[in-house]
């Protein structure tokens, strides 16, 4: 079945960019996602990326999608102490009915 | 304030004592869904609802009922705990389960069955 992959840690110093990767199974994926989870919340959604583009840019956070390798990234610049959370990747599966989580990546951020 | 809501936010519970965790949206979503988190294996879908009335299950429905009588509500059934269901659970919802819509959270349910 589809499978989302992302490694679990991820730390980095305030003031650096973080690069959060993920890979995925499904080749026939119709948007990929970028949820963040603070603690104790919910997830919100940060922002998602349509299987015909390659880039997306907002603000500080950018979205990179290789389609041939299933590689997604998640680029923050300038990270905070506010940007620390869980980032989750996800994909909407091909029968478009439901999001496929990875198993998050817990970002801290060194002073 | 458009929103999800959960109750309750945290249960202690015993084994096979049954039990329902309630999950409300008013932005009249048609989409709703469960999920469980669990430490490395991030979140997995238990149910999720298309429509009133129309109820399908996820990757890991096994020991767990919904229902959806009305659209804004889809309760979780727990109907025989077992320690194995020990997780935090999210509720969510989308304007409709296709698309790019957004899918808003609930604020989680921390579960313990002992």
């Amino acid at each position: 079945g589809e499978d989302v992959e992302q490694s679990l840690f991820l730390s980095v110093r305030e003031g650096d960019s973080s690069v959060i990767n993920c890979t995925y199974t499904d080749s026939s994926s119709t948007y990929l996602y970028w949820y963040k989870q603070e603690p104790g919340a919910g997830l919100q959604l940060l922002t998602y990326i349509f299987s015909n583009m390659d880039m997306k840019q907002d603000q500080r956070l950018t979205v990179l999608l290789n389609k041939k390798d299933k590689h997604l990234s998640l680029r923050i610049a300038d990270t905070q102490t506010g940007d620390s959370a869980i980032y989750f990747c996800a994909e909407r599966d091909s029968s478009a009915s439901k999001i496929i989580f990875g198993s998050g990546t817990r970002l801290s951020i060194r002073p | 304030e458009a929103q999800v809501t959960q109750n309750p936010r945290y249960l202690i519970t015993v084994t096979g004592k049954k039990l329902t965790v309630t999950c409300s949206q008013n932005m009249n979503h048609e989409y709703m869904s469960w999920y469980r988190q669990d430490p490395g294996l991030g979140l997995r879908q238990i149910y999720y609802s298309m429509n009133v009335e129309v109820t399908d299950k996820g990757d890991v429905p096994e020991g767990y009922k919904v229902s959806r009588k009305e659209k804004r509500n889809f309760p979780l059934i727990l109907e025989s705990p077992s320690p194995n269901q020990t997780s935090l659970y999210f509720c969510a919802s989308s304007l409709a389960g296709q698309g790019t819509y957004e899918q808003y959270f609930g604020p989680g349910t921390r579960l313990t069955v002992t």
